[in-house]
Order: C-alpha cells, then sequence, then structure tokens
C-alpha cells in the first residue's frame, strides 16, 4: 500500500464546474499538507498549505483536512479552463521536511 | 512565494556525455535542495537531498556516481547526470525550503526535460 493514494483521473468537467480532487493516507505521523499544480512540462507550484486538521481558503480554492479518517480534499470553485493541470497532494510529518506525493490527477476544464 | 530558477528547461545530449542542471535560489538562501525525477504521468520521485557544504543525501536505489549532486553554495545546487544513457531520459526537478508568512515550505524549479539519444 502506498503512503499516500490519488485517484490519477482524468477528470474532465465543464467550465464553472465545482471540482473536488482528493487524497488518503496511511502515516498518522503526517502533519503538513499541502497541495501543487503543475502545468505540463513545469514544475508544481504550490497552491495551498495547511498544519493539522482544518479548512484553508484562498480565493476559488479551498483545502480541508481531516486527520481523523485520513483524507485530505481541495475544492476548486468556479473552475476556468486555466486551471487544467495535474493537482498534487504532497504531505510531510515535521515543517520544510521530505514531502510524500500523491500521483496526481489530471484535470481538464472545458469551454 | 519564493523563486526558485532552473536551468536548462531542456537539454538533449549523446549517449556517454555528462549534463549539468542547475537550480538557484533567487531571492533566499536555502541550505537544503531537493532534487526529484518525474516520468511521465506518475509523481515526483525524490532522488536526494542537497545540503550546502556537504554531501547529498541519496535515496534508495539513486546511483551516487551517476548522479552527483554540489550544493557549494546557499544559492545554487547543480545536479550532474554522469554518462548519460536513454533510461536516464526523464524531467528532473529541483526544489528548496523558504520561509514565507506560514512556515517553512517547499518551493519548485521550472524542471529540465533531459532526452539522451
Amino acid at each position: 500500500q502506498k503512503e499516500v493514494e490519488q485517484d490519477p483521473g482524468p477528470l474532465s468537467v465543464p467550465e464553472g464546474a465545482i471540482v473536488s480532487l482528493n487524497c488518503t493516507y496511511s502515516n498518522s505521523a503526517f502533519q503538513y499538507f499541502m497541495w501543487y499544480r503543475q502545468y505540463s512540462r513545469k514544475g508544481p507550484e504550490l497552491l495551498m498549505y495547511t498544519y493539522s486538521s482544518g479548512n484553508k481558503e484562498d480565493g476559488r480554492f479551498t483545502a480541508q483536512v481531516d486527520k481523523s479518517s485520513k483524507y485530505i480534499s481541495l475544492f476548486i470553485r468556479d473552475s476556468q479552463p486555466s486551471d487544467s493541470a495535474t493537482y498534487l497532494c504532497a504531505m510531510s510529518p515535521n515543517q520544510g521536511g521530505k514531502l510524500i506525493f500523491g500521483q496526481g490527477t489530471e484535470l481538464s476544464v472545458k469551454p | 512565494g519564493a523563486v526558485v530558477s532552473q536551468h536548462p528547461s531542456w537539454v538533449i545530449c549523446k549517449s556517454g556525455t555528462s549534463v549539468k542542471i542547475e537550480c538557484r535560489s533567487l531571492d533566499f538562501q536555502a541550505t537544503t535542495m531537493f532534487w526529484y525525477r518525474q516520468f511521465p504521468k506518475q509523481s515526483l520521485m525524490l532522488m536526494a537531498t542537497s545540503n550546502e557544504g556537504s554531501k547529498a543525501t541519496y535515496e534508495q536505489g539513486v546511483e551516487k556516481d551517476k548522479f552527483l549532486i554540489n550544493h557549494a553554495s546557499l544559492t545554487l545546487s547543480t545536479l550532474t547526470v554522469t554518462s548519460a544513457h536513454p533510461e536516464d531520459s526523464s524531467f528532473y526537478i529541483c526544489s528548496a525550503r523558504a520561509l514565507d508568512r506560514d512556515g517553512e515550505k517547499l518551493f519548485f524549479g521550472s524542471g529540465t526535460q533531459l532526452s539522451v539519444l
């Protein structure tokens, strides 16, 4: 079993839809949770960063962490074609430490 | 966020030659940088941790003599793929830790696509 599981998709949605991306994990020591967006042939870009359980909102993006269920989510509201990318979840037991990545979910938002 | 610059963005080389990839932290000092490798449709695989002024720490299964890492200054780490072969063709990405308002985070370079003929 992988430490971090993420559905690779691909996921295709119409413009304006709400997108839900998820990861599950097995290591209860993970405390720091991140979502990265990666465009084709580019490095990952940090989107959301959360510590422990709870919600965090930034514009159209909301990150949720449920440590009791070992489950994290990223919601994208009013999705745009420019949101089309691969979204990677990542987590670490300590701040700035070695990140464990999910496989990435490929998202396509159709105009 | 912090800016990490990676160069070149793509390189094509002949089998048996060596290729050097540079990773620079532009607006902060990075005592630690990380090198990843990514195959198409797959996630990032950590290859090694680069520490300024000391030897790099390699992940299990990564050949130290093939992937030479040098972190000679607080803003520059280099990865040299020695005697490259077609199976080394991949997307290589570096990252560095930086402090921002939420704490210490990892920022990535733009990646280098290596194609070995």
